[in-house]
This record gives structure tokens, C-alpha cells and sequence, in this order.
């Protein structure tokens, strides 16, 4: 059983609409992340969430981009108005204090 | 700034040994991450080394960390088809939130 899982695993949408990446971390952790890879570039990080709040955000996390954990087991990343350039792979993490991060599989979204 | 640099494409011959070298830039990088990355598949933690360690051997898989030219490499012995994939490098630089910091991958291609 995978410890993170995403859905979708492809989302299309088209430019100015809103979408929702969806991460089920099974177990408990302490740290929850958003990472996101163009076609063809390094693996970014976008978002730490901790506590039930933004830790620390890198500046690619704009005022398009929220997170949450509502219900204390979904974790999701909303793009509020989408842009050709926000297509990537989005990949969730979780990891507890000084250990492994386990990933997702990741969303790839292709914004039309 | 963070900085990881990776090659971009590695080809072996089934059975000979790959080596997949990363260099970064930050002296305060607490551990040093190997990454695999299936097609379709999340990123997968193959092995770690805190930066007090100089070599770390896990079966198959060497790393060794040169600090002073912050050179880090990933030995893959008797190179199988099956560890053809991307193998990302990723550095954490200080404890708590723990972000990671990602090369661009290697792509690993195994010649049967």
C-alpha cells in the first residue's frame, strides 16, 4: 500500500480555471509538502505545511496557490486561476522530524 | 543560493557498474539524498548520507560524499535493465522542515 496517494494522476484544464490536487498521506506525519517538476526541469519546492499552516513557501508559491489539510487527512494544493506555464508534475511529500520524505506518485497537469 | 547540478544522461551496459555524479553549492547541506524516479512513478528514496560521512554502502549502491569540492556520487554495482530510470540528487540544508533541494536528474539507460 503506497504511503502517499494522488489524485488525479493526470488532470487537463484549461487556462483561468481553478484546480485542486488531491494527496491522502495514510499515516500521521509531522510535515506535508507540494513539489512541482516541468517537463525537463529540476524538481521545485513549492510549499511546507506544518502544524496545520504554511512553514515556509518558495516564491514560485504565489497568491494563485493555497494549501490545506481540512479533515486532517486530505492535503491539497488549489491553483486558483490556472496558467499555460503552471503545467508539471506536482509531487506531494510527508515526512516525520529528520527522516525520509516518501512521496507521491504524482498529478501531471496540463493547463490548455 | 541552493544550486544542484546533475549530467543529464548516463548509459551503461547491463552488468557493468554506473556512477552518477551531483555537485551543489550550499557547505551548510545536512544530508545528501539519491532519488529514483520510474516512469510514471513518484520519487523513490534509494539512500541518504549526513555530511559527516564520507561513504555510505547499501548492497549494491555506493555513495560517497567529497565535502571540500561538494562532490557527491552514486555507485550502482553490476548495473541491472531495471535500474534504468531517473536518479535525482537532493540536498536538505538545515533540520526542522527539512525542504529539499533537487538536481535536474540523470537518466539512467541500461544497454542489455
Amino acid at each position: 500500500e503506497p504511503e502517499v496517494t494522488q489524485t488525479p494522476s493526470h488532470q487537463v484544464t484549461q487556462m483561468g480555471q481553478e484546480v485542486i490536487l488531491r494527496c491522502v498521506p495514510i499515516s500521521n506525519h509531522l510535515y506535508f509538502y507540494w513539489y512541482r517538476q516541468i517537463l525537463g526541469q529540476k524538481v521545485e519546492f513549492l510549499v511546507s505545511f506544518y502544524n496545520n499552516e504554511i512553514s515556509e513557501k518558495s516564491e514560485i508559491f504565489d497568491d494563485q496557490f493555497s494549501v490545506e489539510r481540512p479533515d486532517g487527512s486530505n492535503f491539497t494544493l488549489k491553483i486558483r486561476s490556472t496558467k499555460l506555464e503552471d503545467s508539471a508534475m506536482y509531487f506531494c511529500a510527508k515526512r516525520q522530524e529528520n527522516t525520509e520524505a516518501f512521496f507521491g506518485q504524482g498529478t501531471r497537469l496540463t493547463v490548455v | 543560493g541552493e544550486d544542484v547540478e546533475q549530467s543529464l544522461f548516463l548509459s551503461v551496459r547491463e552488468g557493468d557498474s554506473s556512477v552518477i555524479n551531483c555537485t551543489y553549492t550550499d557547505s551548510s547541506s545536512t544530508y545528501l539524498y539519491w532519488y529514483k524516479q520510474e516512469p510514471g512513478a513518484g520519487l523513490q528514496l534509494l539512500t541518504y548520507i549526513f555530511s559527516n560521512m564520507d561513504m555510505k554502502q547499501d548492497q549494491r549502491l555506493t555513495v560517497l560524499l567529497n565535502k571540500k569540492d561538494k562532490h557527491l556520487s552514486l555507485r550502482i554495482a553490476d548495473t541491472q535493465t531495471g535500474d534504468s530510470a531517473i536518479y535525482f540528487c537532493a540536498e536538505s540544508i538545515r533540520t526542522g522542515a527539512n525542504n529539499l533541494f533537487f538536481g535536474t536528474g540523470t537518466r539512467l539507460t541500461v544497454i542489455p
